[in-house]
């Protein structure tokens, strides 16, 4: 079973569109986080969030939104894609500040 | 941002020991040393950490100077699966789990 699965692997939309990456881990972390790897394939934290807190790194577009159902999940809304926001995006788990699990990554296209 | 410094790239062949060299000279006591790698189109993976002294596992050493200033990531017998982008970090002991990646290390083991 993987450990961190994120859907889809690959999304392609156009600009304007609002989209979904979708997060699960089955390991019972109890925290969750968004990178994103841009072009130059630099890795860059996103989001974390445990159930007490969401800790936003501060240059994420407000466009950008972790959505959290349940333990186990972490979503990332975005809204209104732009060109800019084409990356891959991983999604990673930890039990407090034990080393993370990542996922495979979601590469977005926005054309 | 990333407190690391690494060789952007480094070749070794198959069998060999990979050494990969960290310099973290303005590392804190209450920092750990992380090492994680990428290998081509995955998500990251964890290697291994450390906080002063030497610690193994199954997948690699690691070596940290007694003045914690620098450290050695060892692969004992590489192989051609160990080709990977090799990232050094330094994270506090507690506290959110936010790692900064820098640009690493392209490690190319050679048959």
């Amino acid at each position: 079973d993987t450990a961190v699965s994120q859907t889809p692997k690959y999304l392609v939309t156009q600009m304007g569109n609002d989209k979904s990456i979708k997060c699960e881990q089955n390991l019972g972390h109890d925290t969750m986080y968004w990178y994103k790897q841009d072009s130059k394939k630099f890795l860059k934290i996103m989001f974390s969030y445990n159930n007490k807190e969401l800790i936003i790194n501060e240059t994420v577009p407000n466009r950008f939104s972790p959505k959290s159902p349940d333990k186990a999940h972490l979503n990332l809304h975005i809204n209104s894609l732009e060109l800019g926001d084409s990356a891959v995006y991983f999604c990673a788990s930890s039990q407090g500040d034990r080393e993370a699990f990542f996922g495979q990554g979601t590469r977005l296209t926005v054309v | 941002d990333a407190k690391t410094t690494q060789p952007t790239s480094m070749d070794c062949a198959e069998g060999r020991a990979a050494n990969l060299p960290c310099n973290h000279s303005t590392i804190s006591g209450n920092e750990y040393v992380y090492w994680y790698r990428q290998i081509h189109s995955q998500g990251p993976q964890y290697i291994i950490h450390g906080l002063k002294n030497n610690e193994t596992n199954e997948m690699a050493s690691l070596i940290i100077t007694e003045d914690r200033k620098s450290s050695t990531l060892i692969l004992p017998h590489a192989t051609l699966r160990d080709t990977a982008v090799y990232y050094c970090i330094v994270r506090a002991i507690t506290g959110a789990n936010n790692l900064f990646f820098g640009t690493g290390t392209r490690l190319t083991v050679i048959p």
